[in-house]
């Protein structure tokens, strides 16, 4: 199985502030590597496939980097609205999580 | 609209079952694979099962394998997953997903719709 970490566990960031959160898998897993944003209440939410393509809708503050093991997902610019959790997906071999971010203000 | 609709959650005891369904409607439900998702409280999201298009192809998390069982009825748009000698550890919310296939062949895991999710909790 692919082990996918994540870090840090935790973030408190301020409003304009750079935001980076990093995933580290435990194979080469070339691109297939997706980020969610989940709020509470809520089911998650899709804003880059593919380590580096931003959905449709996602604000252009949010970006992904990284192939082979290692990843990194930028809110270039932390806005209120993102707080929540946030969680990279690989699947090159089945489907599994990080362990999660969560992103306060 | 896209629309993904979970049922049959709820409380149950250690060792009993459940049959969650999903029922799927605003696209065309045998071009997607589809898969099941658990939010963890402590955990965070854990996948749990995918099946493909044509109901054939089942692949199960290893926490789950022999107690779980996924199923679709194309007919029905609907997805459904059997949870059987349920244990605490499988309390959480399920949301059923879709996935795409790229172009390419590529069968992703790039989840762009979700249902509400349904809250099954297995205690004593």
């Amino acid at each position: 199985d692919i082990q996918v970490t994540q870090s840090p566990s935790f973030l408190s960031a301020s409003v304009g502030n750079r935001v980076t959160i990093t995933c580290q898998a435990s194979q080469d897993i070339s691109n297939y590597l997706n980020w969610y944003q989940r709020k509470p209440g809520r089911a998650p939410k899709l804003l880059i496939s593919d380590a580096s393509n931003l959905e449709t809708g996602v604000p252009s503050r949010f970006s992904g980097s990284g192939s082979g093991t290692e990843f990194t997902l930028t809110i270039s610019s932390m806005q209120p609205e993102d707080i929540g959790t946030y969680y990279c997906q690989q699947y090159d071999v089945l489907v599994s999580f990080g362990g999660g971010t969560r992103v306060e203000i | 609209e896209v629309q993904l609709v979970e049922s049959g959650g709820g409380l149950v005891q250690p060792g009993g079952s459940l049959r969650l369904s999903c029922a799927a409607s605003g696209f065309t439900f045998t071009d997607y694979w589809m898969h099941w998702v658990r939010l963890d409280p402590g955990k965070g999201l854990v996948w749990v099962s995918r099946i493909n298009r044509d109901g054939y192809g089942k692949t199960y998390a290893d926490s789950v394998k022999g107690r779980f069982v996924i199923s679709r009825d194309n007919a029905k748009s609907t997805l459904y997953l059997q949870l059987n000698s349920l244990r605490a550890d499988d309390t959480g919310v399920y949301y059923c997903t879709r996935a795409p296939v790229a172009t390419s062949g590529v069968v992703t895991a790039n989840f762009d719709y979700w249902g509400q999710g349904s809250l099954v909790t297995v205690s004593s």
